[in-house]
């Protein structure tokens, strides 16, 4: 049963670049969540995505954008990256079609570093 | 602005010990909080999700809600140092729209056990 997958591992972009990451839930879960979390933070909620369409979203300006495709599968685009951007992207996966299936999984992350 | 309040520590116990983790969190109407395990480097790894008062008990993990004082807690018996790493605790914000819903995280406590 394949978990959670994230690519790239590793970014290194330059400041006023844009960037997209890209996710695939684990089998079975319909609802791709994305985070950033900075050095010694929580994750922060960025937005969620299910049914194709953003269901949610938390306090992040509007150069983050993202996208669901038909196999559930998600990106997270970045525009115009500044130093503040640099952090751990997570990727977490759930069912919201399922009753209590709001256990969320994550993925390993993608570490984007802005020079 | 819903919040997660974690004491950051480091917390810090010997082989065999208990260890105590405590959370608070400001929402009233939340209705599922979980834990989160996280080695450095790497992802978080879901350990305990609780949605009722009480205990709930798994292996050498028990965790226990209190919705009136707003108070989750992780008791983890038999403390080993694999258990070395930065808990975190999350309550689930459903949106007002009930649309969709996001993990709220506090800091996070680090937690050393020395053998």
């Amino acid at each position: 049963d394949a978990g959670v997958t994230q690519s790239p591992t590793h970014l290194i972009k330059t400041r006023g670049q844009q960037v997209t990451l890209r996710c695939s839930p684990k089998s079975g879960h319909d609802t791709v969540s994305w985070y950033q979390q900075a050095l010694g933070q929580g994750p922060q909620f960025i937005f969620q995505y299910y049914e194709e369409e953003e269901r949610q979203r938390g306090n992040f300006p509007d150069r983050f954008s993202g996208h669901q495709f038909p196999n559930y599968s998600s990106e997270l685009n970045v525009n115009a990256l500044l130093l503040g951007d640099s952090a751990l992207y997570l990727c977490a996966s759930s069912s919201l079609a399922v009753a209590g299936g709001d256990e969320q999984f994550f993925g390993p992350g993608t570490r984007l570093t802005v020079l | 602005q819903k919040e997660v309040e974690q004491n950051s520590g480091p917390l810090s116990v010997p082989e065999g010990a208990i260890a105590s983790l405590n959370c608070t969190y400001s929402d009233r109407v939340s209705q599922s909080f979980f834990w989160y395990r996280q080695y450095s480097g790497k992802s978080p790894e879901l350990i305990m999700s609780i949605y009722s008062n009480g205990d709930k008990e798994d292996g050498r993990f028990t965790a226990q809600l209190n919705k009136a004082s707003q108070y989750v807690s992780l008791l983890i018996r038999d403390s080993q140092p694999s258990d070395s790493a930065t808990y975190l605790c999350a309550v689930n914000l459903v949106s007002a729209n009930q649309a969709g819903t996001a993990l709220i995280f506090g800091k996070g406590t680090t937690l050393s056990v020395s053998s």
